[in-house]
């Protein structure tokens, strides 16, 4: 099954707006990671946030995360057009081989 | 320069064909994965692989298997395609060490028809 389930599975804003998403998983994590995935792409990697930390900021992204209720949170402040895409969070737990577990993913429009 | 890269990008076969999909990466990882991506969008993990360790996910059918000549390369061998097996398939790497980001290819479209 899924480690990771975002929230909503797909947000409509306009641009200039804010867009929240969450996510929440199951298992304790070495770190939570956002990706993007524009249509008909890979993913790319946004920013990382480890076990021990509870707020990082890169540019116009915020992301959180509450241990404690497992669950993590991406805020995209001032949304633009191309900010549209899918967006993931992924799950680190190492054994002794790494991997990323993926949530469900949110579809985010940013309309113009 | 591509840091991961897969071919082909699109792939359409037939039932019951064998296939292969490639991948690179020119970063100096160590570990490398495989993942699918079906109509929906789930990502499903299928392989993670280094030089000392296979990790399988359960689910995957034994007509998947991952090979790997080098480190640099971990390629996605599929026996006997069936119609369910269409999707995204997603080739990925990134260090062994905990926290840091992978690197994804651009994906390969597989049809089976």
């Amino acid at each position: 099954s899924q480690q990771g389930e975002e929230d909503p599975q797909a947000l409509s804003i306009q641009e200039g707006e804010n867009a929240t998403m969450n996510c929440s998983y199951k298992t304790s994590i070495n770190n939570l990671q956002w990706y993007r995935q524009n249509s008909g792409r890979g993913l790319v990697h946004l920013i990382l946030i480890r076990s021990n930390e509870r707020e990082k900021h890169s540019g116009r992204l915020r992301v959180t995360l509450d241990t404690s209720k497992k669950s993590s949170s991406l805020l995209i402040t001032a949304s633009r057009a191309a900010d549209t895409a899918s967006y993931f969070c992924a799950t680190d737990f190492t054994g002794s081989a790494r991997q990323l577990t993926f949530g469900s993913g949110t579809q985010l429009t940013v309309l113009p | 320069d591509t840091a991961v890269s897969q071919t082909p990008k699109y792939l359409v076969t037939q039932m019951g064909n064998d296939k292969s999909i490639k991948c690179e990466q020119n970063l100096g990882h160590d570990t490398m994965y495989w993942y699918k991506q079906d109509s929906k969008k789930f990502l499903k993990i299928m392989f993670s692989y280094n030089n000392k360790e296979l990790i399988i996910n359960e689910t995957v059918p034994n007509r998947f298997s991952p090979k790997s000549p080098d480190k640099a390369h971990l390629n996605l061998h599929i026996n006997s395609l069936e119609l369910g097996d269409s999707a995204v398939y997603f080739c990925a790497s990134s260090h062994r060490h905990q926290n840091t980001e992978a690197f994804f290819g651009q994906g390969t479209r597989l049809t089976v028809v």
